[in-house]
């Protein structure tokens, strides 16, 4: 079974970047799939930020994409974001998750990230 | 891309069915056969209930049953059940490896 896990900072300060990371067990980051990342802004809807596939193209969601970067280390079997110049408006929690067919199928639990001074 | 449109809000009573719809355009829903669904309880992270507008992940009901008519899929629960309460996404793949949610419905069991 495919258990996702997040971890970085819970609170980031205005102006800042934001760090997370997601540790993959139960399957091989090289093996295959998507793995992205999505948010969830207290009280509101889900956003996919981007994905990144194994060999480490990715795609980012275009309202964000001047800011964010995903990448993939196979030899940690993780992959990250950072998300620069954070605002109030990127507090969320953010979830980590890998793709079957077209389809986030593993989630992670997910990480609150709260931005403030 | 803009979010795909779902109703706020839906409810029935137990053992009544209740459908939600997530409206996009050619380029999302109606493009590709790729709409996924996902129920949230609070607190939790979202559950897949549907892919590929109409399949099943292995576990799932088949109380829950999706289908998609042009720019709009929808998501039917039947035989609703307390722990079906909860907060429903629909998801759709958009072209270039692209993603896009809807705005999420809560449903309601009376």
């Amino acid at each position: 079974q495919v258990q996702l896990q997040e971890s970085g900072p819970g609170l980031v300060k205005p102006s800042e970047t934001l760090s997370l990371t997601c540790g993959v067990s139960g399957n091989s980051i090289s093996s295959g799939f998507f793995w992205g990342w999505i948010r969830q802004p207290p009280g509101k809807g889900l956003e996919w930020i981007g994905s990144v596939y194994h060999s480490g193209s990715t795609y980012y969601n275009p309202s964000l994409k001047s800011r964010v970067t995903i990448s993939v280390d196979t030899s940690k079997n993780q992959f990250s974001l950072k998300l620069t110049s954070v605002t109030a408006a990127d507090t969320a929690v953010y979830y980590c998750s890998r793709i079957y067919s077209s389809a986030w199928y593993f989630w992670g639990q997910g990480t609150l990230v709260t931005v403030s001074s | 891309q803009s979010a795909l449109t779902q109703p706020p809000s839906a409810s029935g009573s137990p053992g009544q069915s209740v459908t939600i719809s997530c409206t996009g355009t050619s380029s999302d829903v109606g493009g590709y056969n790729y709409v996924s669904w996902y129920q949230q309880h609070p607190g939790k992270a979202p559950k897949l209930m549907i892919y590929e507008v109409s399949k099943r992940p292995s576990g799932v009901p088949d109380r829950f049953s999706g289908s998609k008519s042009g720019n709009t899929a929808s998501l039917t629960v039947s035989g609703l059940q307390a722990e079906d309460d909860a907060d429903y996404y629909c998801c759709s793949y958009a072209g270039s490896s692209n993603y896009v949610f809807g705005t999420g419905t809560k449903v309601t069991v009376l």
